[in-house]
């Protein structure tokens, strides 16, 4: 069965801490890996990977694919209390986006 | 519209009632998807639209859940006798298609509470 786990669910940080947050699969018919912040309710969309190797970046926020491990990490640096959210990674199937469950996200000032 | 918009934002009902949650996609986007989170869980997939079809409906829990979806536009989830494991948010989600590589845009949700 397809799955993906992230770890570690939950992180408790100071501002101004690196963080990497985890995502491993187990998936047929891979197309892409994406992740998302989501803050209330709504995901919004942060990357899409689909190539082994080539980092993806957006401010501080960075992430990497590595199909030979079945991973990704996303990377957040100088966190802001702003970060602090739920980041969720999903695999692109052939039809649909499967979840993780979520890595948790505190930033202490 | 600009996003996807979804309503009611909040529902709070009685065990054994039945309740309808709509969603209205972006203009022009085929795909539908709705998924449901738990407290503390990752999104969990329900079904999906590609116009007015549902080709994968493998994620609806039990016969109680139905969904469906006019045209291009609005789609419906109705939940018949809710159940209290039935409290989660109900996101709905829409994409220009489901081919590979597209990227799902979601409404902020339906927060259901069945007491």
């Amino acid at each position: 069965e397809d799955k993906v786990v992230q770890s570690p669910l939950s992180l408790v940080v100071h501002e101004g801490d690196t963080v990497t947050l985890n995502c491993s699969y187990e998936v047929t018919n891979f197309r892409s890996l994406l992740w998302y912040k989501q803050e209330k309710k709504a995901p919004t969309f942060l990357f899409m990977l689909t190539s082994s190797g080539i980092e993806k970046k957006s401010g501080r926020l960075s992430s990497i694919l590595d199909k030979k491990e079945l991973s990704s990490i996303l990377n957040i640096t100088a966190t802001q209390t702003g970060d602090s959210a739920i980041y969720l990674c999903a695999y692109q199937g052939a039809q649909k986006l499967v979840f993780g469950q979520g890595t948790r996200l505190t930033i202490n000032p | 519209g600009a996003g996807v918009s979804q309503s009611p934002s909040n529902k709070v009902t009685e065990k054994g009632k039945d309740v309808e949650l709509r969603c209205d996609p972006i203009s022009g986007h085929t795909a539908l998807y709705w998924y449901r989170q738990r407290l503390g869980q990752g999104l969990e997939f329900l079904i999906y639209f590609q116009g007015n079809s549902a080709p994968d409906k493998s994620g609806l829990p039990s016969d109680r859940f139905s969904a469906e979806r006019t045209g291009e536009s609005v789609s419906t989830l109705t939940i018949q006798r809710t159940q209290q494991e039935d409290s989660a948010v109900y996101l709905c989600a829409s994409s220009p298609r489901t081919a590979v590589r597209e990227k799902l845009f979601f409404g902020s949700g339906t927060q259901l509470s069945v007491l």
